[in-house]
This record gives structure tokens, C-alpha cells and sequence, in this order.
């Protein structure tokens, strides 16, 4: 298997703007996961899915995030508009089980000036 | 209060030498995962353990659940070695995944 695969691998975009960030998790993964990296913060949740279901999306931190899952093997994350506090790096990630290991995806590099 | 903690945050080593990052949790988990981040790239899942310990080559990966609290040893430690090593507790029953703030390694030739 390729493992879990985003796109973009980087993404540079003017504040205002559209953003999607794409994941295709595991083939057979149940779990999937978006994360968000930053220095000051760290690596935080900001949404999961099981079976293609939202179960938390209690870390997405505005009504500007949505995240979708339509089917097994894609889900997006998209920000509307975007700002440059949104910067990070997005991770995504897939396991087959909720306490089994995760596998993560190289992540999206987002700046937003 | 960050409910999972790392120490030390920044870690300096020579070649060879043996290693140790603690990493302590005030919350109930089911499951405390080691994650290994290199500078520039992707993270990489080392350890998922719930009780006992794990050996991988030169890692070793220990959880006492009494105590809350868990270790990443490295034997002989390498330059490769350098990078960023992250616990996570799987927290509660929603399977999310609490994260410390990481350790920064680095290993000196």
C-alpha cells in the first residue's frame, strides 16, 4: 500500500481564499484523522471520522473549517476564507481501529499571507 | 496544565550514548502511542502500547498504567537518531489522541 496520500505537499495562498487540503487514508483503514501542527501549539485534533461519519470535530476551531468524508478513500478539509493564523502544517491520518496505531500522511504545508 | 507531559523538551547526545525520554499523563488513556518526527518530514508511528514494554531494534518502549507514566529508550544512539519524538494517550472512548509537546533530539557524531 502507498500509504496515507495529501495534496497538496505545499500550498501558499493570499488570505480570503479558498483553501481544500486532500486525503486518501489506508485502503481498508475505518479511522481517519485531521491534525494541525504548529510551533506554539503543537500537534492538536481537529477532526475524526469513522466509517466516513464525523464522530468529533470538536478541535476544528471555526465555523471557516469544514471537513468532509464522502467516501472510504477520500475526506477534504477546507477553509473559507483562510487568514494567516490558519498557517500550519496539516497532517491526516488513518488507522483501522480507534486504539490501533495511526499512520500519517506526509502533510500539506499551508501559508497564508 | 498540559494533561500529557514530556521531558526533557530538548535533548542533547553524543554517539552511543543511551537515551531516555519520560513521558507522563493525568488522564485516563487506553493506549499511549511514541511518534518520531523528523525535521522537514512526515511523522512516524514508533510504539503503541497499553501495558508491559516493546523492543524495536534499538528502541524500547515502556508503560507503567499504576504510575501514568511511560519511556522511549534508545541504545547506542546515532546522528540519524536526531529528530522530535512525540507521546500521545489515546484519550477516553472517542479515540482521539492527546499529545505531549514533544522531545527534541539531537545526537552529536
Amino acid at each position: 500500500d502507498a500509504g496515507v496520500i495529501q495534496s497538496p505537499r505545499h500550498e501558499v495562498t493570499e488570505m480570503g481564499q479558498e483553501v481544500t487540503l486532500r486525503c486518501k487514508p489506508i485502503s481498508g483503514h475505518d479511522y481517519l484523522f485531521w491534525y494541525r501542527q504548529t510551533m506554539m501549539r503543537g500537534l492538536e485534533l481537529l477532526i475524526y471520522f469513522n466509517n466516513n461519519v464525523p464522530i468529533d470535530d470538536s478541535g476544528m476551531p471555526e465555523d471557516r473549517f469544514s471537513a468532509k468524508m464522502p467516501n472510504a478513500s477520500f475526506s477534504t478539509l477546507k477553509i473559507q476564507p483562510s487568514e494567516p493564523r490558519d498557517s500550519a502544517v496539516y497532517f491526516c491520518a488513518s488507522s483501522r481501529d480507534r486504539t490501533y496505531e495511526q499512520y500519517f500522511g506526509p502533510g500539506t504545508r499551508l501559508t497564508v499571507t | 496544565k498540559n494533561e500529557v507531559e514530556q521531558s526533557p523538551q530538548n535533548l542533547t547526545a553524543q554517539e552511543g550514548e543511551f537515551i531516555t525520554i519520560n513521558c507522563s499523563y493525568s488522564v485516563g488513556i487506553s493506549a499511549l502511542h511514541w511518534l518520531q518526527q523528523h525535521p522537514g518530514g512526515g511523522i512516524v508511528s514508533l510504539f503503541m502500547l497499553s501495558s508491559g514494554k516493546k523492543k524495536h531494534g534499538r528502541l524500547i518502549a515502556t508503560i507503567n498504567i499504576q504510575e501514568k507514566h511511560s519511556s522511549l529508550h534508545i541504545t547506542a544512539s546515532h546522528p540519524r537518531d536526531s529528530a522530535v519524538y512525540i507521546c500521545a494517550g489515546h484519550g477516553g472512548s472517542q479515540g482521539n489522541l492527546i499529545f505531549g509537546k514533544g522531545t527534541k533530539l539531537s545526537v552529536k557524531p
